[in-house]
């Protein structure tokens, strides 16, 4: 079967780095997504990692370590919008299809 | 924007009854992926359509069907409704050449 593990829910300061954890176990693997969904609305692109190691993309960054079946999503620098549900999926080689984790829920305070 | 558009934005049905939901998808692309998000869940992967064949399925039933037409535009149907389809049903386009999906706004269907 396949299997991915995020945290429920975290909680952060804005203005601070926050670190979203992705695990995977799946039976194929052709690249990880992360992607943002607001309450009601559709998920968002925000990276595609294929390769190990870091992307940057202005205050966000993941990271993929593919041997350990890893991902991180992190976000600096912590905005009140950024509040938001974080998913990682990862994309199957057979046919494309996207499996999706059940997202984390980030909540920012003030 | 990501010029995908569904339709209708949200909907109520009863159990039982049959329900039809619609995807236009971006220009040029020729691939679509349904899902379906349950509250507080991630996307679960119903199935995909490339060049109107149908080229991929999750765990669903088979009174979860669909189409796609010579323009790419796409229909999810679902017959004998249940209270547990009650979701937001997500359209995906891309290319067959790209990883990059585009989501649609979601229908949110209700059954009562």
């Amino acid at each position: 079967g396949q299997n991915i593990d995020q945290p429920t829910e975290m909680t952060a300061t804005e203005g601070a780095i926050v670190q979203i954890n992705c695990t995977y176990q799946t039976s194929g693997f052709n690249g990880l997504f992360w992607y943002q969904q607001h309450a009601g609305e559709a998920p968002t692109f925000l990276s595609y990692n294929v390769l190990d190691g870091l992307e940057e993309k202005g205050r966000f960054s993941s990271f993929l370590s593919r041997s350990k079946g890893y991902s991180y999503l992190l976000l600096k620098e912590l905005q009140m919008k950024d509040s938001a549900s974080y998913l990682c999926a990862v994309l199957m080689d057979s046919n494309y299809q996207l499996i999706w984790g059940a997202g984390t829920k980030l909540i920012i305070k003030p | 924007e990501t010029g995908v558009t569904q339709s209708p934005t949200h909907l109520i049905k009863t159990r039982g009854q049959q329900v039809t939901l619609r995807c236009s998808s971006q220009s040029g692309h020729n691939t679509v992926s349904w899902y379906q998000q349950a509250l507080g869940q991630g996307p679960q992967f119903i199935f995909q359509y490339y060049r109107e064949e149908e080229n991929g399925r999750g765990n669903f039933p088979p009174r979860f069907s669909g189409l796609q037409f010579p323009n790419y535009s796409s229909e999810l149907n679902v017959n004998a409704l249940e209270l547990d389809d009650s979701a937001l049903y997500l359209c995906a386009s891309r290319t067959s050449v790209s990883t990059e999906a585009f989501f649609g706004q979601g229908t949110r269907l209700t059954v009562v």
